[in-house]
C-alpha cells in the first residue's frame, strides 16, 4: 500500500499566522521530503530527512521550519508567510537514501494547497 | 550535471488516439534512474514507472509503454487509445548519486484528451 497523506488539504493564512503542515506514511520508509510547487512548474525541492535527521536544506528561507518527530510524520510549520509563498506543498517518501548503490522510487501525497494573503 | 527536457509544453488529442510524450536526459553519471510521473488537476504525483541505466528494455503495462534508448538519451512514454481520464500533467524525472540522489524533473507535459 503505497500512500502518503498530508493534512490540510486546503490552508488560507494570513502573513502574521503561524500554521503546520502535516505529512504521515505507514509504508516503513525512513526518507521524508517537502517539496514546493508553483503553477504550472515542476516540483521544487525544499527539505529530506533521512532517518529523521535533516540531511538536505535547500537553502529554504527560516520562515519554513520542518520537523520529522519520527520516522512516519513530517511537518512543516510556517510563520511569516509572504504572499509569494503560496504554492502546492507536496510530501514525498521513499525507502532508504543509506547504502549510495540504490536511489529509491519517491511516492507523494496529494499535497496542500496553500494561499497567504 | 543533471538536466531533464521535456520539450513538449502541452499536447491535445482527441479520445482513442495514441499519444508520445518525449524525455531527453542528460547526466554523467553511469549509473541513474529514470522515472514518469503522471498529475492530475487534483495535483497528488502518481508515480507511473521507474527504470534504471542498465535495463534498456521497453516496458509495457496495459495502455501505456515506455521506450528507453541510451543511444539518444530518451525515455519516451506513450499512451495507446486514450482516454479522457489520461488527461494530466506528466512529469519525467532523472535522479543519479552524482545528483545526490535528488530527483530532477522536466518541465512536464499537460496532456488534454478531448472527447
Amino acid at each position: 500500500d503505497t500512500e502518503v497523506t498530508q493534512t490540510p488539504k486546503h490552508l488560507v493564512m494570513g502573513m502574521t499566522n503561524k500554521k503546520s503542515l502535516k505529512c504521515e506514511q505507514h509504508m516503513g520508509h525512513r526518507a521524508m521530503y517537502w517539496y514546493k510547487q508553483k503553477a504550472k512548474k515542476p516540483p521544487e525541492l525544499m527539505f529530506v530527512y533521512s532517518y529523521e535527521k535533516l540531511s538536505i536544506n535547500e537553502s529554504v528561507p527560516s520562515r519554513f521550519s520542518p520537523e520529522c518527530p519520527n520516522s512516519s510524520l513530517l511537518n512543516l510549520h510556517l510563520h511569516a508567510l509572504q504572499p509569494e509563498d503560496s504554492a502546492l506543498y507536496l510530501c514525498a517518501s521513499s525507502q532508504d537514501l543509506k547504502g549510495g548503490g540504490v536511489t529509491d522510487t519517491q511516492y507523494f501525497g496529494p499535497g496542500t494547497r496553500l494561499t497567504v494573503l | 550535471a543533471q538536466k531533464v527536457t521535456q520539450a513538449q509544453t502541452e499536447i491535445s488529442v482527441v479520445e482513442k488516439e495514441d499519444v508520445t510524450l518525449d524525455c531527453v536526459y542528460e547526466t554523467r553519471d553511469t549509473t541513474y534512474y529514470l522515472f514518469w510521473y503522471k498529475q492530475p488537476p487534483s495535483g497528488e504525483l502518481v508515480f507511473l514507472i521507474r527504470r534504471n541505466s542498465f535495463d534498456e528494455q521497453n516496458e509495457i503495462s496495459g495502455r501505456y509503454s515506455w521506450n528507453f534508448q541510451k543511444s539518444t538519451s530518451s525515455f519516451n512514454f506513450t499512451i495507446t487509445a486514450s482516454q479522457v481520464v489520461d488527461s494530466a500533467v506528466y512529469f519525467c524525472a532523472l535522479t543519479s548519486r552524482a545528483g545526490a540522489n535528488n530527483l530532477f524533473f522536466g518541465t512536464g507535459t499537460r496532456l488534454t484528451v478531448i472527447p
